[in-house]
């Protein structure tokens, strides 16, 4: 079982709809988690992180946490075409130096 | 320089030759890591460094490949007898994170360093 799961698309939404992305996890202890974008040919930057169970809003963005489930989703609301790109999935453990751990991403394409 | 710092933007060499890519970080961020992506796929995790700790060399996919980190700062990637199966996007990524609960855990990465292997 890989540390980190994300199917990896691609996701096709229409633009106005609400694009929902998810990620599993295996290492029970991990307590952070983060949300990566990477457009084609760049590099990936930081969208969200999140660090308790339940929900956080962030403009167009909310990420979900579930720890009971090892479960973290990633929602955009009114999707745009600019949103299409691949979303990495991170977590951080929470003993000793733990680096951070990605999904292989999930594409994303917003059509217009 | 005010971020991640990677070079040779863009490396193309001959199977069998030995390249390094280098990697400044942000000044003063403790965690540095390599990835490697391939065309398509997702970051693969190489290596990490910590402070003065031992680095974490589990995703190092063969003895060709090893990583230098010097004074806390600068490190570099080195590749003996490149294979074309090596050819890919390398991106180090530094953060100020400690590992431990509550940090921020947010990497920046720098550009990449494209390498193929002919």
């Amino acid at each position: 079982q890989k540390e980190v799961e994300q199917n990896s698309g691609p996701l096709s939404v229409p633009e106005g709809a609400i694009a929902s992305l998810n990620c599993t996890y295996s290492d029970r202890v991990s307590q952070s988690f983060f949300w990566y974008r990477q457009y084609s040919g760049k590099s990936p930057e930081l969208i969200m992180s999140i660090y308790s169970n339940g929900d956080k809003e962030d403009g167009r963005f909310t990420a979900q946490l579930n720890k009971a489930s090892q479960y973290v989703s990633l929602l955009i609301r009114d999707s745009q075409p600019s949103d299409s790109a691949t979303y990495l999935c991170a977590v951080l453990g929470n003993t000793g130096f733990q680096k951070l751990v990605f999904g292989t991403g999930t594409r994303l394409l917003v059509s217009p | 320089g005010a971020g991640v710092s990677q070079s040779p933007s863009n490396k193309v060499t001959e199977k069998g030759k030995d390249v390094e890519l280098r990697c400044d970080p942000i000044s003063g961020h403790t965690a540095l890591y390599w990835y490697r992506q391939s065309l398509g796929q997702g970051l693969e995790f190489l290596i990490y460094f910590q402070g003065n700790s031992a680095p974490d060399k589990s995703g190092l996919p063969s003895d060709r490949f090893s990583a230098e980190r010097t004074g806390g700062s600068v490190s570099t990637l080195t590749i003996q007898r490149t294979q074309q199966e090596d050819s890919a996007v390398y991106l180090c990524a530094s953060s100020s994170h400690a590992g431990t609960s509550g940090d921020t855990g947010e990497l920046f990465f720098g550009e990449g360093s494209r390498l193929t292997v002919l």
